[in-house]
């Protein structure tokens, strides 16, 4: 099977503009979860979809947002970026019910300028 | 809020001895702790994986030993290998949560020949 796939791999945006990140999950996957990764605060849980259905929140403002599709992929937007959204944005997928394997994507480089 | 703490946040093992990872919890309702490994440039890839009604599972040349009481769990890497020079993240999750990880700040690990 083929694995997480994100993209893009990297983006450069400006202050004060959005983007929408995207996740294709392992064919067969219900759950995606999107995690932040930045040296200083580490892995951070944002949010989590399964069935289309935001199932876990983070503790993110409301400038970052996601969505799951009927198909599985998912998207994650996050708008008026600030300095600090500079990260490594990570999709992780699993088979649906809890307490399963999570297989992480290779993640998208997001630098704000 | 930091709820898993991990140490030490970098380590020097020379080829052959064995990298010892420590990480402590405080929620105790985790009930499933995995451990990642990180290449640069990759995204993290499930290592090992514990549940807390043992106190130890070994995989290969990887194990973890869990301490439920202590509330501790720690990755020993057998025969240190420079493959294995990564950055090794433990992690946890709660009944209920859903796939949320809670994640350690990380281990970069040096094998050196």
């Amino acid at each position: 099977k083929a694995g997480v796939t994100q993209t893009p791999r990297y983006l450069i945006k400006t202050r004060g503009q959005q983007v929408t990140l995207s996740c294709s999950p392992i064919s067969g996957h219900r759950s995606v979860s999107w995690y932040q990764q930045t040296p200083g605060q580490g892995l951070q849980f944002l949010f989590e979809y399964f069935s289309e259905t935001q199932r876990n929140k983070g503790n993110f403002p409301g400038r970052f947002s996601g969505r799951q599709f009927s198909n599985s992929r998912s998207e994650m937007n996050v708008s008026t970026l600030e300095l600090g959204d500079s990260a490594l944005y990570l999709c992780a997928s699993s088979p649906g019910t809890a307490k399963e394997t999570q297989y992480f994507g290779p993640g998208t480089r997001l630098l704000v300028l | 809020q930091q709820q898993v703490k991990q140490s030490p946040q970098s380590l020097i093992v020379q080829k052959g001895g064995i990298s010892i990872i420590n990480c402590a919890y405080e929620n105790t309702a985790f009930d499933y702790f995995p451990w990642y490994q990180q290449f640069p440039g990759k995204g993290p890839a499930l290592l090992i994986a514990i549940r807390p009604d043992v106190s130890e599972k070994k995989e290969g040349r990887f194990t973890i030993s869990f301490n439920k009481s202590a509330k501790q769990f720690s990755l020993h890497i057998m025969d240190s290998q420079p493959g294995d020079s990564a950055t090794y993240f433990c992690a946890a999750r709660t009944t209920g949560g859903g796939n949320k990880l809670t994640f350690g700040t990380g281990t970069q690990l040096k094998v050196e020949l």
